[in-house]
């Protein structure tokens, strides 16, 4: 089955830093890429996702870049917040009839100073 | 839209007690899953269901755990006996081709 391994499991920075997490992912089949931001005490929501026809996407302070080719997707969050402090989440899904099943990075806990 | 809702919130309970958790998943959505947390293991899905058929209950620890999905609005997840070691956040997710929206957890604590 698909494997998702996600770094740094923690990572600091100070306010107006940037912050980069990674994740690879094993299975070549895999065609769909989501991050997900998780606060304290509240469910894991998605800011940002990647197909694996786009090479990068953008929303506002935060992009996703992947590559195929390494089996590897980034998240970047420029201009950081102390209000970006929470658990992010990369994950992975493959098409056709596993349709619908997530594989999730174990987690990288992101604290901004401000 | 509410949103994925799940009850309770919050339960404890003693070891050898029945468990039920609840989720009504948002409308139209015809994925519903179901995942556990813990600082351990993660995020791990149970199982998922697609229009209230399960597809994939590999998660599963054991035969203790069981989920239906009696019809698109409600499914429950159920632990007999619940042990300690049962002790995590359980998270429903409903989607419909695409994100996978999550409900706030139900936090569980066996004694």
């Amino acid at each position: 089955g698909e494997n998702v391994e996600q770094h740094p499991s923690t990572l600091s920075v100070q306010e107006g830093d940037s912050a980069v997490i990674k994740c690879t992912y094993s299975d070549s089949a895999s065609n769909y890429f989501p991050w997900y931001k998780q606060e304290l005490g509240k469910g894991p929501q998605l800011i940002i996702d990647i197909r694996s026809n786009v090479g990068e996407k953008k929303d506002q302070r935060i992009a996703v870049t992947l590559n195929k080719t390494a089996k590897h997707f980034s998240l970047h969050i420029t201009e950081t917040q102390p209000e970006d402090s929470a658990v992010y989440f990369c994950a992975a899904r493959r098409g056709g009839t596993s349709y619908g099943k997530l594989t999730f990075g174990q987690g990288t806990i992101l604290t901004v100073h401000p | 839209d509410a949103g994925v809702i799940q009850s309770p919130r919050h339960e404890v309970t003693e070891m050898g007690q029945e468990v039920t958790l609840r989720c009504k998943p948002i409308s139209g959505h015809d994925y519903l899953f179901w995942y556990r947390q813990t600082m351990m293991r993660g995020l791990e899905l149970l199982i998922y269901f697609n229009n209230n058929v399960p597809i994939d209950d590999s998660g599963m620890p054991e035969d203790r755990f069981s989920a239906k999905m009696p019809n698109a609005s409600f499914s429950t997840l159920k632990i007999q006996p619940s042990e300690p070691r049962d002790s995590a956040v359980y998270f429903c997710a409903s989607s419909f081709i695409g994100e996978q929206f999550f409900g706030p957890g139900t936090r569980l604590t066996v004694l």
